[in-house]
């Protein structure tokens, strides 16, 4: 199985800053790579697909990049809202799998 | 307008099997790159991807969880129903059911808003 490995698991930000948060896959993955927002108690939202697309109706302060191994999520300049847990997940190859996530927090 | 929704037993004994199904709306089991995959939650803890199901039938499973998961779709209820056998204390999640849209780059778009299953004697 491809383990993807994110980094940190939690930061301390502020509104305003510029995140950003990696992940990274056991093996390449081409870009072959998605990235979900989860706020508490609510199920994941796709902010990222195919490693640097923007899922319709996202806000562009979040970006994605990388390819192989090595990705990551951009927040140009963070909102309230988005204080949330981010998960990247490989769908390269069957059993598709998550990172343990990153918390963003305040 | 797309939907998925999520139910089943909100409390089963260890040991016991688990049926979980997703009723979906606004697209078709049948048709396309679609599919459906389940991806569980325990409390406090990641995203953990079970199986999945495509309109072609063809499906995948967790590793280590193979023996134990058994997915299928009924089109005609437009279901798709998640098996898990000799469940555990440690199987606690919330489990989300999710629409894949396949094709080259698969992603999940839709999810359903979870249901809470406990594993408690």
């Amino acid at each position: 199985d491809i383990q993807m490995t994110q980094s940190p698991s939690s930061l301390s930000a502020s509104v305003g800053d510029r995140v950003t948060f990696t992940c990274r896959a056991s093996q390449s993955i081409s870009n072959y790579l998605n990235w979900y927002q989860q706020k508490p108690g609510k199920a994941p939202k796709l902010l990222i697909y195919a490693a640097s697309s923007l899922q319709s109706g996202v806000p562009s302060r979040f970006s994605g990049s990388g390819s192989g191994t090595d990705f990551t999520l951009t927040i140009g300049s963070l909102q309230p809202e988005d204080f949330a847990t981010y998960y990247c997940q490989q769908c390269y190859s069957a059993p598709w799998t998550f990172g343990q996530g990153t918390k963003v927090e305040i | 307008q797309v939907t998925l929704k999520e139910s089943g037993p909100v409390l089963v004994k260890p040991t016991e099997t688990l049926t979980l199904t997703c009723t979906v709306s606004g697209f078709s089991l049948t048709t396309g790159v679609m599919g459906v995959s389940w991806i569980r939650q325990p409390p406090g803890k990641a995203l953990d991807w079970l199986a999945h199901i495509f309109s072609n039938d063809d499906k995948s499973y967790s590793t280590s969880l193979k023996s134990r998961l058994t997915i299928s779709k009924d089109t005609s209820k437009s279901q798709v129903v998640l098996i898990m056998t000799n469940m555990d204390p440690v199987d606690t999640a919330t489990y989300y059911c999710a629409r894949i849209v396949g094709g080259e780059r698969p992603l999940f778009d839709y999810w359903g808003q979870g249901t809470l299953v406990a594993v408690s004697s």
